[in-house]
């Protein structure tokens, strides 16, 4: 069946600071791969996409890349700032069942000035 | 417009109990979902419903039903809730499941607790 691991949280940064959050992916097929925000309180939001191999998708300054061979879609951010303190989840839909989204545990950021 | 509306927003259960969630959607969507999360696991799929009178089972459904009331609404309920039942309930809607990378639009959650 379809899996989606993420790194190990929560992740602590400074304003400014570099942002890396692994995501890796196992899935038949050729799944769409999402991250999705939770800001504290709310429901989930999309932040970005990739529907296929080598896409990159990118929202508010946040990529990640599809890449296929590693079967991975690392979101990265530049300089993170204390806005983007949220639970990221990477996710994937391999367009069957209904395009039932399968997610990782979520990864907590916390942004700090 | 609303978007994914739920309700209650919270709900305090004793065992054995029974109760309804609700879900509506105003962006005409034809795919509906009902989802779980529990601390360390992100979110698991319950029920969902691909399109108007049609239901199926997600990864964690045992001890909820569900009713796709009209394009609209998306019920789930718990007949007999259950301590293990505590959790947060997200409810989301999509346009079309058969589109590659089509979103899933998610309502602001219900928070429950089962005593």
């Amino acid at each position: 069946g379809n899996s989606v691991t993420q790194m190990e949280g929560p992740v602590t940064l400074s304003e400014e600071a570099f942002l890396t959050i692994n995501c890796t992916y196992t899935a038949t097929g050729y799944p769409s791969l999402f991250w999705y925000v939770q800001y504290p309180g709310e429901g989930l939001q999309l932040l970005l996409k990739a529907t296929k191999a080598d896409d990159k998708g990118s929202n508010k300054g946040f990529e990640a890349t599809y890449r296929k061979e590693t079967t991975s879609f690392h979101l990265e951010k530049g300089s993170v700032q204390v806005s983007d303190s949220a639970v990221y989840f990477c996710a994937l839909s391999d367009g069957a069942s209904g395009s039932r989204l399968t997610f990782g545990e979520g990864t907590q950021l916390t942004v700090n000035p | 417009n609303a978007g994914v509306t739920q309700t209650p927003k919270f709900q305090v259960l004793k065992t054995g109990q029974s109760m309804t969630l609700q879900c509506a959607q105003d962006m005409n969507h034809n795919s509906m979902y009902w989802y779980r999360q529990d601390p360390g696991m992100g979110l698991r799929l319950i029920y969902y419903s691909a399109s108007e009178g049609t239901t199926d089972k997600g990864e964690v459904p045992n001890g909820y039903n569900v009713s796709r009331l009209n394009k609209r609404e998306f019920s789930l309920r718990l007949e007999s809730a259950a301590p293990s039942q505590t959790s947060v309930y997200f409810c989301a809607s999509s346009v079309d499941p058969g589109i590659p990378g089509n979103e899933q639009f998610f309502g602001p959650g219900t928070r429950l607790t089962v005593l």
